[in-house]
């Protein structure tokens, strides 16, 4: 059973346009969430996270929205740059983040000149 | 600070073998959890150490171990290998337990014969 879901595997946005991955989930434990960034052949790499006290973190371009009645989270990205392009990884920990992380499977955001 | 490192960064085995993976935390990070990539089952968590104690563990079979060293280094183990285990093995450091921002390493691609 998926915990964490990213419903759409793929994402294609203009350049200088407005990029949003969303993220479902099902624990109702899950009360820390963090957003990565994976390039092939890399590691992922940390972007963003925002602790279920809160339902919005901003860092530069990146802002993470977390609809707790919804269990939703947004990823928006603004403006979209070509370096954008990658795959974006929603991942969510319970108690606090003491847990393990439980990723969803990922979207392939490809940012169009 | 240089960063996570995983060794080697690819490997053939053949089914029934066994192999280990190494993985070198950030300096100063005590935490390092293991994933395996999947393209059907996307990153899963398999375990975390911090200070040489395994704190959490995924649903894997206990064919998969790990083990963490005074120095934090960590290595995994996979025995009696299956098609199946063909994966990338990635590792991760943090400076605290838990789910906190994870410093991931490029990764191991493990292939199966």
């Amino acid at each position: 059973d998926q915990q964490v879901k990213q419903n759409s595997p793929s994402l294609s946005v203009q350049e200088g346009r407005i990029s949003i991955l969303n993220c479902d989930y099902t624990n109702s434990m899950f009360d820390y969430f963090l957003w990565y960034k994976k390039y092939p052949a890399e590691g992922p790499t940390f972007l963003i996270s925002i602790s279920s006290i809160k339902d919005k973190n901003e860092d530069g371009r990146f802002t993470v929205f977390l609809n707790k009645s919804a269990k939703h989270l947004s990823l928006h990205i603004v403006p979209s740059q070509p370096g954008d392009s990658a795959v974006y990884f929603c991942a969510a920990s319970a108690r606090g983040g003491a847990d393990g992380l439980t990723f969803g499977k990922g979207t392939h955001l490809i940012i169009q000149p | 600070k240089a960063g996570v490192t995983q060794t080697p960064r690819y490997l053939i085995k053949t089914r029934g073998q066994q192999v280990t993976l190494s993985c070198s935390p950030i300096s100063g990070h005590r935490s390092v959890s293991w994933y395996q990539q999947t393209p059907g089952q996307g990153l899963q968590f398999l375990f975390e150490y911090f200070s040489e104690t395994q704190r959490n563990k995924g649903n894997f079979p206990g064919r998969f171990s790990g083990r963490q060293f005074s120095n934090s280094r960590s290595e995994m183990n996979v025995s009696t290998l299956e098609l199946g285990d063909s994966a990338l093995y990635l590792c991760a450091s943090s400076a605290g337990k838990g789910a906190g921002e994870q410093y991931f390493g490029p990764g191991t691609r493990l292939t199966v014969t």
